[in-house]
């Protein structure tokens, strides 16, 4: 069964730079599905930020778009998020996401199949 | 751009079944959800896929007890024989050609 995990600095200074990552077991990356990051504000619902494809085609929630990137490591297998500028607004859990293609050619992300755990980020100086 | 709309709360006995209710906007009728169930202090765990005609494709070890229906915008989760560890919130959640929208959750509560 594949398993993803987040990995990634817990604590993070308001207008810096949150770095995540995601090492994915028991399937590559690069061999189909999307890629994705959700996150949690505490006691708050979900809220998706972006999705990558195997092919590394990116898709981002458009309220994020200007501070996300979304990235693949094939070598290590596991795909990585970054996030610009962050304030206080941006504390959450974050999880990282296997989704389904909503597509038989695989042209944009579909439902999420298998979470990670998650990750508590919290911005604060 | 599509909203899903959840009732925030529900509560069914022990044993018993209950029906969760999604509704898509207005104009889509035909488009297919997800149903993921989080269980307090976890991450959320994915439970089906479930298209407008009720067709639906259940996650890895999703027991019977859960099922998918569709009707117009309203899309369905029902589950049957209703277990302590089924206290949980329920996400459903769709896609459209370049977002991801999830609804506001609803806190199931085994009475």
């Amino acid at each position: 069964q594949v398993q993803l995990q987040e990995s990634g600095p817990r604590l993070v200074k308001p207008s810096e730079t949150l770095f995540l990552t995601c090492a994915v077991s028991s399937y590559s990356i690069s061999s189909g599905y999307y890629w994705g990051w959700i996150r949690q504000s505490p006691g708050k619902g979900l809220e998706w930020i972006g999705s990558m494809s195997s092919r590394g085609r990116t898709f981002y929630n458009p309220s994020l778009n200007s501070r996300v990137t979304i990235s693949g490591d094939t070598s290590k297998n596991e795909f990585s998020l970054k996030m610009t500028s962050v304030t206080a607004a941006d504390t959450a859990v974050y999880f990282c996401a296997r989704q389904f293609c909503s597509t038989n050619v695989c042209s944009r992300p579909a439902s999420v199949e298998y979470w990670g755990q998650g990750a508590l980020v919290t911005v604060s100086s | 751009q599509v909203v899903l709309t959840q009732s925030p709360s529900a509560s069914a006995s022990l044993g018993g079944s209950v029906k969760l209710t999604c509704t898509l906007s207005s104009g889509h009728s035909s488009d297919t959800i997800a149903w993921h169930q989080q269980q307090a202090g976890k991450g959320p765990r994915f439970l089906m896929k479930l298209n407008s005609d009720g067709s639906h494709k259940k996650g890895d070890g999703i027991p019977d007890r859960f099922s998918g229906s569709s009707s117009g915008t309203e899309r369905y989760l029902t589950i049957s024989s209703l277990q302590t560890d089924d206290e949980a919130d329920y996400y459903c959640q769709t896609w459209g050609t370049e977002i991801q929208v999830f609804g506001g959750g609803t806190r199931l509560t085994v009475l």
